[in-house]
C-alpha cells in the first residue's frame, strides 16, 4: 500500500536554528511528494511539492528534493522564525487518484523567540 | 474574500443527535473533498465530488452522508452522533486536473460528547 512516515514532533527549536523534518514514503506507483503546512487555527496550504525524482520544491526559505534512491523528501529551512511554528505535513499523490492523499501523521514545529 | 468556507466553526453536540456541516468554496473548482483529522492530528480523506458526482469513497460510515448541491457547495451531514466522531473536519477543493493543488477550509470542530 501507499504510505507517509514523517518524524514525531514535537520539534522545538530557537529562532534562527536549523530545521530538517524527516519524511519517507512507499508508494505502488510513482508519486508526487508534497508539503503542507497547517497553522494554529486554519486550514492546511500547500508548502511545496516536486513531480519526479530529483525535483527540489522551494517556497518560503524551506527546500526539499525529491529522492527516489531513499524513498525520501525531508524538508529544511536554514534560518526559521517565530511564525514558522505550525504542523507540517509530508504527503505523496499517485496519478490518477483523483486527489487522494496520503498524509503523513503531521510534524509540529516548535519556534522559540 | 474566504476562498473555502465552513460553518460552524465550531460543534458541540450530544450522542445520538444528526448533525450537518456546510462548505462553499468560490474559486470555482469543480472537485471538492472532506478530511478527517483525529486528535493525534492525522488527517484522512473521506469523499471527493466532481460536477457534484461522488468520486473517492473512502471506508466511512455510512452515517456519514455528503451532499453536492452546486459545484461550489459540498455538504457533510452525520447521522447518530459516536463519539468517535470527534474531530476537526475539512472541506477542500481544487481544480479538475490539479488535483495535486488542493485548497482548505478553516476547519469544523466538531465534539461529541
Amino acid at each position: 500500500g501507499n504510505s507517509v512516515t514523517q518524524m514525531e514532533g514535537p520539534v522545538t527549536l530557537s529562532e534562527e536554528a536549523f530545521l530538517t523534518i524527516n519524511c519517507t514514503y512507499t508508494a505502488t506507483g510513482y508519486p508526487s511528494l508534497f508539503w503542507y503546512v497547517q497553522y494554529p487555527g486554519e486550514g492546511l496550504q500547500l508548502l511545496l511539492k516536486a513531480t519526479k525524482a530529483d525535483d527540489k520544491g522551494s517556497n518560503k526559505g524551506f527546500e526539499a528534493t525529491y529522492r527516489k534512491e531513499t524513498t525520501s523528501f525531508h524538508l529544511e529551512k536554514g534560518s526559521v522564525q517565530v511564525s514558522d511554528s505550525a504542523v507540517y505535513f509530508c504527503a505523496l499523490l499517485l496519478t490518477d487518484s483523483w486527489g487522494k492523499f496520503q498524509f503523513g501523521a503531521g510534524t509540529q514545529v516548535v519556534v522559540t523567540p | 474574500d474566504t476562498a473555502v468556507s465552513q460553518t460552524p466553526k465550531y460543534l458541540v453536540t450530544q450522542m445520538g443527535n444528526d448533525k450537518s456541516i456546510k462548505c462553499e468554496q468560490n474559486l470555482g473548482h469543480d472537485t471538492m473533498y472532506w478530511y478527517k483529522q483525529d486528535s493525534k492530528k492525522f488527517l484522512k480523506i473521506m469523499f471527493s465530488y466532481n460536477n457534484k458526482e461522488l468520486i473517492i469513497n473512502e471506508t466511512v460510515p455510512n452515517r456519514f452522508s455528503p451532499k453536492s448541491p452546486d459545484k461550489a457547495h459540498l455538504n457533510l451531514h452525520i447521522n447518530s452522533l459516536e463519539l468517535g466522531d470527534s474531530a476537526v473536519y475539512f472541506c477542500a477543493s481544487s481544480q479538475v486536473g490539479r488535483t495535486d493543488t488542493q485548497y482548505f477550509g478553516p476547519g469544523t470542530r466538531l465534539t461529541v460528547l
